[in-house]
């Protein structure tokens, strides 16, 4: 079976930092650009950040740019997150996405069930 | 960057109305346009694809259409299970990102 599976998320305060992890199964991890993408509560979804199959290309959303880092090991078959400075506008659960592509076209087809950051002191 | 605007941002209808969703797009985007679905507690699943391509395994009373700026998501018969919190998203740009703000589809 296709699955992701994040971890790691949890409360932290003001300033600290968190690690999200996202546990990939059933595919070829190493062939697939990876996302993640976060939703404030009762808010609507968010992208963070994109890193190619052989983390050569890596973006960020403006709002979390030089805070935040992703990182993928293809041997683990394990996308990250590491998660600085955080602000009470980062809490949300983070989903990680993989990216499929049909020819010109992509989407993100497989998502994570999520996991929960809050930052409050 | 390229925003995208969907609407309405609620709809309220019946089990077996034809229902329609807009999303634009503030510069054109040719055909790359996804659309999801969300319910509460869940992850977003993927619908449409590529403006008007069904997604394998979803019904097809979805359908997507619509290039350049305009688009539509049109469910043409709702059924219980359909009602959720829909988005519609760019793919145009690199990476695939800004998603519109979500359209609640709530029971009448």
């Amino acid at each position: 079976e296709v699955q992701l599976v994040e971890s790691g998320g949890g409360l932290v305060k003001p300033g600290g930092s968190l690690r999200l992890s996202c546990a990939a199964s059933g595919f070829t991890f190493s062939s697939y650009s990876m996302n993640w993408v976060r939703q404030a509560p009762g808010k609507g979804l968010e992208w963070v950040s994109s890193i190619s199959s052989s983390s050569s290309y890596i973006y960020y959303a403006d709002s979390v740019k030089g805070r935040f880092t992703i990182s993928r090991d293809n041997a683990k078959n394990s996308l990250y997150l590491q998660m600085n400075s955080l602000r009470a506008e980062d809490t949300a659960v983070y989903y990680c996405a993989r990216v499929y592509k049909w020819s010109r076209y992509d989407a993100f087809d497989i998502w994570g069930q999520g996991t929960m950051v809050t930052v409050s002191s | 960057d390229i925003q995208m605007t969907q609407s309405p941002s609620s709809l309220s209808a019946s089990v077996g109305d034809r229902v329609t969703i807009t999303c634009r797009a503030s510069q054109s985007i040719s055909s790359y346009l996804n659309w999801y679905q969300q319910k509460p507690g869940k992850a977003p699943k993927l619908l449409i694809y590529a403006a008007s391509s069904l997604q394998s395994g979803v019904p097809s009373r979805f359908s997507g259409s619509g290039s350049g700026t305009d688009f539509t998501l049109t469910i043409s018969s709702l059924q219980p299970e359909d009602f959720a919190t829909y988005y519609c998203q760019q793919s145009y740009s690199t990476p695939p990102g800004a998603f519109g703000q979500g359209t609640k589809l709530e029971i009448k």
